[in-house]
């Protein structure tokens, strides 16, 4: 089974400034055949069901801000939010759908500092 | 828009039963393979089981795995998850989702199992 850990566990940063969380899987998620990346972002905000942000590891979802920026290929993926905006605040999650049982990082908790 | 209802969500008794439902609507149902996930009070989303978009592979958590039976009913435009022998663990509440790459969420629904 894939295991997700993400880092850090809690994160406080300033508005405007930049936000980085790191999602590492205990094996690689790159697909060789299609050189696709299995790995999704998704976001998390009291009270609210996740949504997706960024899936193939760096393709944002419709709609969502070009502010929000995945990268990372085989073990290693990078969430960048460029200027935090107050909206931000929440969890976040990585994910990997390479192979079943699928599985989740344990979340980020972004805050405003 | 995409719409994904779950209902069937509830208290129940240690060892008993539930069947969860999810009504989807706004996309063709029957092209797109389905999840369900849950979220225990306070924790982490947990992926929980798949199924692909004409019921053909099924895949488990390990800690359902057994005890849980994901299905779907394409002429109804509606996922299942029949959830059996229910323990304490399986409280949380369970979201179905849309594609592999769960692009849409239901807004979910409360299973607490009570001993």
């Amino acid at each position: 089974d894939i295991v997700m850990t993400q880092s850090p566990d809690s994160l406080a940063v300033s508005l405007g400034e930049r936000a980085t969380i790191n999602c590492k899987s205990s094996q690689s998620v790159l697909y060789s055949s299609n050189n696709k990346n299995y790995l999704a972002w998704f976001q998390q905000k009291p009270g609210q069901p996740p949504n997706l942000l960024i899936y193939w590891a760096s393709t944002r979802e419709s709609g969502v801000p070009d502010r929000f920026t995945g990268s990372g290929s085989g073990t290693d993926f990078t969430l960048t939010i460029s200027s935090l905006q107050a909206e931000d605040v929440a969890v976040y999650y990585c994910q990997q759908y390479y192979s079943t049982p699928f599985s989740f990082g344990q979340g980020t908790k972004l805050e405003i500092k | 828009q995409v719409q994904l209802v779950e209902s069937g969500g509830g208290v129940v008794q240690r060892g008993g039963s539930l069947r969860l439902s999810c009504a989807a609507s706004g996309f063709t149902f029957n092209a797109y393979d389905m999840h369900w996930v849950r979220q225990a009070p306070g924790k982490g989303l947990e992926w929980v089981t798949f199924i692909r978009y004409d019921g053909s592979n099924k895949y488990y958590a390990d800690a359902v795995k057994g005890r849980f039976t994901i299905s779907r009913d394409n002429s109804k435009d509606t996922l299942f998850l029949q959830m059996d022998s229910l323990r304490a663990e399986d409280t949380a509440v369970y979201y179905c989702a849309k594609d592999l790459t769960l692009n849409s969420w239901g807004r979910g629904t409360l299973v607490t199992v009570s001993s």
